[in-house]
């Protein structure tokens, strides 16, 4: 079936260190991917997204490149900060439909001053 | 624009009990989903409902209900609840149509189960 894979955390880095975080999809068609990021204490937000080959997503410095051809959409930062500290969540829409997302299990990012 | 809230913050039950859920979406938004959390099994996927009806479902015992409003509020209910079903329940908002809809979610409900 449809599943995310990303690479599991915890992930330390000291501040404007260069990050990845990869983030790999099986699905049946194309979906739409998404990064949310839970904050300590607040809910996920939605950090960038891409809805079609080669679209690359940008927000707050991060970035992310719907590649098709190695089912993947790793996110990238140049040099993070000590407030991008949180758990990062990769996604994509279920068959299509971006309302039933399928979660990677999360990545926790502590960048240290 | 307020966003999603989710009621109560923080429930404690005990085996066998039931519970219920409170989700308050985005104010034009029709479109609500509920997630739970664990840490074992990350985000998974429960149902969704849009105007009234059930549009999504995910693999979950049937012990594991919602219901949406008209005024697009939503419940999820948990009856004869196990240790298992202590979680995180996240609840989503979108409005429901269009390609791409973003999820905007509620800070969640934190359940544990005595």
């Amino acid at each position: 079936g449809d599943s995310v894979t990303q690479m599991e955390g915890p992930v330390t880095l000291s501040e404007e260190a260069f990050l990845t975080i990869n983030c790999t999809y099986t699905a049946t068609g194309y979906p739409s991917l998404f990064w949310y990021v839970q904050y300590p204490g607040e809910g996920l937000q939605l950090l960038l997204k891409a809805t079609k080959a080669d679209d690359k997503g940008s927000n707050k410095g991060f970035e992310a490149t719907y590649r098709k051809e190695t089912t993947s959409f790793h996110l990238e930062k140049g040099s993070v900060q000590v407030s991008d500290s949180a758990v990062y969540f990769c996604a994509q829409g279920a068959a299509g439909n971006n309302r039933k997302l399928i979660w990677g299990l999360g990545t926790s990012l502590a960048v240290n001053p | 624009k307020a966003g999603v809230t989710q009621t109560p913050r923080y429930l404690i039950k005990t085996r066998g009990q039931q519970v219920t859920l409170s989700c308050s979406p985005i104010s034009g938004h029709r479109s609500v989903s509920w997630y739970q959390q664990t840490p074992g099994q990350g985000l998974q996927f429960l149902f969704e409902y849009f105007s009234e009806t059930q549009r999504n479902k995910g693999n979950f015992p049937g012990r594991f209900s919602g219901r949406q409003f008209s005024n697009s509020r939503s419940e999820m209910n948990v009856s004869t609840l196990e240790l298992g079903d202590s979680a995180l329940y996240l609840c989503a908002s979108s409005s429901g149509t269009g390609a791409v809809n973003e999820q905007f979610f509620g800070p969640g409900t934190r359940l544990t189960v005595l």
